[in-house]
């Protein structure tokens, strides 16, 4: 297993355009997060998958933004219509559930610009 | 609701030197801490982490942290950096039912030689 993947990198767009990423887990991880780091940001908390199960989203997450993870195991976030403001690091991670044990582990990110 | 403040936003040291990259949280339960480093354009790595018990924690690539209750800190504290520490660290909270992190602002570390 070589950790958490994300797909694209990088991703340039244009203003008003609908973008995808997508998250490789930790097999085994039931958990998923998304968060996005802006630059000198520490990254913010998204949203957070339990499965398959959509548990919470944060206020950050406009309507523009939706988030699936249907089988439980790759998850993708989409936003419809970029603005400017969305330009990020999108980050995802991954935990098993397991106690207070646990940690998250992260992939190398998707960096969005919008033009 | 909880939150995090790191007070530096850059720490400048030269090599061999010791460090302190400071932490402060806000809670009104319990927590667990974390830092992270972030090497430029990657994701997060764990550095350490404490969740109970002794208050002084060892993380990887020689940093600790002590957690003080009383002063609602976790500092991280390294006794000699290396070149290869340069790097932005960040300090952060988690939720006890779902791991969700809240992180602060970060501290970005230069070591220079």
């Amino acid at each position: 297993d070589t950790g958490v993947s994300q797909d694209p990198r990088h991703k340039i767009t244009k203003r008003g355009q609908n973008v995808t990423f997508r998250c490789d887990p930790i097999s085994e991880h039931n958990r998923l997060y998304w968060y996005r780091q802006t630059l000198g940001q520490g990254p913010e908390f998204l949203t957070y998958f339990q499965n398959e199960a959509q548990l919470e989203k944060s206020r950050l997450l406009s309507d523009r933004f939706s988030a699936e993870r249907p089988k439980g195991s790759f998850s993708t976030l989409e936003i419809q219509r970029t603005e400017q403001g969305d330009s990020a690091m999108y980050l995802c991670a991954s935990s098993l559930e397991k106690g207070p044990n646990t940690e998250a582990f992260f992939g190398q990110g998707t960096r969005l610009t919008v033009v | 609701a909880q939150s995090v403040t790191q007070l530096d936003s850059q720490v400048p040291v030269f090599e061999e030197a010791p460090v302190e990259l400071r932490c402060n949280y806000s809670s009104s339960v319990s927590v667990y801490l974390f830092w992270y480093v972030q090497y430029p354009n990657q994701g997060l790595q764990l550095l350490l982490k404490y969740l109970s018990g002794s208050t002084l924690v060892k993380g990887i690539n020689g940093f600790e942290a002590e957690f003080n209750k009383s002063q609602t800190s976790f500092h991280l504290r390294k006794p000699s950096v290396h070149i290869s520490d340069t790097a932005e660290y960040f300090c952060a909270v988690s939720d006890y039912n779902t791991d969700k992190l809240i992180f602060g602002t970060g501290t970005r570390l230069q070591v220079f030689p």
